[in-house]
């Protein structure tokens, strides 16, 4: 089956802790992205990559990092210096210069 | 700032009737506009792409677009129970391949 999975489903964070979502698609897809949604709201995007080896800031980047070393996974940390961590984390793909994206099932972040 | 604008909701249909969404956005060299369908708890699900001005159908869903007025709208025939969800609008702006998201409205149909 073609498709995008996000791992873990749910999890859990001490304060002052960094954590790593895990983003892995088998679509052959050359773009991917990383979405922030709080309860209530839309899609913001923390970052995205057109290519392997190259990504991009997006709209609220700060306390994040991504790197992209293979066209299949796009791994995203949330560091410590991320004030408000808590909220649901979508990983996307498209085919590149493509505008249609395609979502994975999600994590579910909670700093406790 | 670009911005996707939607009526939050709850927006109430009775079963089997036409519910009625819209989306304004505010970047005008916008050019791909997409609809994508979330349920609670879950992630988004694209059901409609509109690239031009006009109508386009697909089943019991509706997209329609205007670009001189700068709005998109989906309308759902037939409202189900199961048509009960979140619906997301979202712009590809005029650089790019990125995509703005509206903050969604939520539609309830009562059987």
């Amino acid at each position: 089956d073609g498709g995008i999975t996000q791992s873990p489903k749910y999890l859990f964070r001490k304060e002052g802790q960094n954590v790593t979502l895990s983003c892995e698609q088998n679509l052959n897809h050359d773009a991917m992205y990383w979405y922030r949604q709080d309860p209530g709201q839309g899609l913001r995007l923390i970052y995205y990559s057109q290519i392997v080896n190259d990504f991009q800031k997006g709209d609220i980047a700060e306390g994040y990092s991504v790197s992209r070393e293979k066209k299949e996974s796009f791994p995203l940390t949330v560091t410590s210096a991320q004030k408000n961590p808590t909220a649901f984390y979508l990983c996307a793909s498209s085919i590149r210069g493509v505008s249609e994206q395609f979502f994975g099932p999600g994590t579910r972040l909670t700093v406790l | 700032q670009k911005e996707v604008e939607q009526n939050s909701g709850p927006l109430s249909v009775p079963e089997g009737a036409i519910a009625s969404l819209n989306c304004t956005y505010s970047d005008r060299g916008s050019q791909s506009f997409f609809w994508y369908r979330q349920y609670s708890g879950k992630s988004p699900e694209l059901i409609m792409s509109i690239y031009s001005n006009g109508d386009k159908e697909d089943g019991r869903f509706t997209a329609q677009l205007n670009k001189a007025s700068q709005y998109v709208s989906l309308l759902i025939r037939d409202s189900q129970p199961s048509d009960s969800a979140t619906y997301l609008c979202a712009v590809k702006g005029a650089a790019g391949n990125k995509l703005t998201f509206g903050g969604g409205t939520r539609v309830l149909v009562k059987p």
